[in-house]
């Protein structure tokens, strides 16, 4: 079975800095670009960052762009993404998905995000 | 970027009522758009790919219909456990872009 497993979330302050991790398994990882995707509590969703199978190309919503950082080891089936200078409009859950110019068929349960001091 | 207007906000309905969302695109996606599903404290689950087609697993009564601007997502008996959000997503042009979602209460 495919499965998305997010780690890393929690608590940060403003301007601090956190990786969430995506841990893949039950496909070929190498095989598929990977998106995150996030969701404010109460809010709808919103695609942030993606990253293609071998990771030389990547990809960011404006209000990440220049922060957040995306990238994957193949070897080990995971994906990151490296958010800095973080803000409090920046509190979501973040989800890990399988897809970027299609498919978005398998996501994570998620890594809850507060930024507050 | 491409902007995806989804309606209605919310709805109510009953079991066995046929309910119809739209999605309607800022410019052509061709058709290039899904549907997602997404029930409290959830991951969202995809229902629609490539706007017509059933993911696996999904429910016959689900159906999606559409392309260029304007899509559909339509439940054709409804049941107590649609009720859910829905959002759709194109993946056309980038950034990829959800639309604001549609509670459907039974």
């Amino acid at each position: 079975d495919v499965q998305l497993l997010e780690s890393g979330g929690g608590l940060v302050q403003p301007g601090g800095c956190l990786r969430v991790s995506c841990a893949a398994s039950g496909f070929f990882f190498n095989n598929y670009d990977m998106s995150w995707v996030r969701q404010a509590p109460g809010r709808g969703l919103e695609w942030v960052s993606a990253i293609s199978k071998s990771g030389d190309n990547t990809y960011y919503a404006d209000s990440v762009k220049g922060r957040f950082s995306i990238s994957r080891d193949n070897s080990k089936n995971t994906v990151y993404l490296q958010m800095n200078s973080l803000r409090a409009e920046d509190s979501a859950r973040y989800y890990c998905v399988r897809g970027y110019s299609r498919l978005y068929d398998y996501w994570g349960q998620g890594s809850s995000v507060t930024v507050s001091s | 970027d491409i902007q995806m207007t989804q309606s209605p906000s919310s709805l109510s309905a009953s079991v066995g009522d046929r309910v119809t969302i739209t999605c309607r695109a800022s410019q052509d996606i061709t058709n290039e758009l899904g549907w997602f599903q997404q029930k409290p404290g959830k991951a969202p689950k995809r229902l629609i790919y490539t706007a017509s087609s059933l993911a696996g697993g999904v429910p016959l009564r689900f159906s999606g219909r559409g392309s260029g601007t304007e899509f559909t997502l339509t439940i054709s008996r409804l049941q107590s456990e649609d009720s859910a959000t829905y959002y759709c997503l194109q993946h056309n042009t980038d950034p990829p872009t959800f639309g604001q979602g549609t509670k459907v209460e039974i």
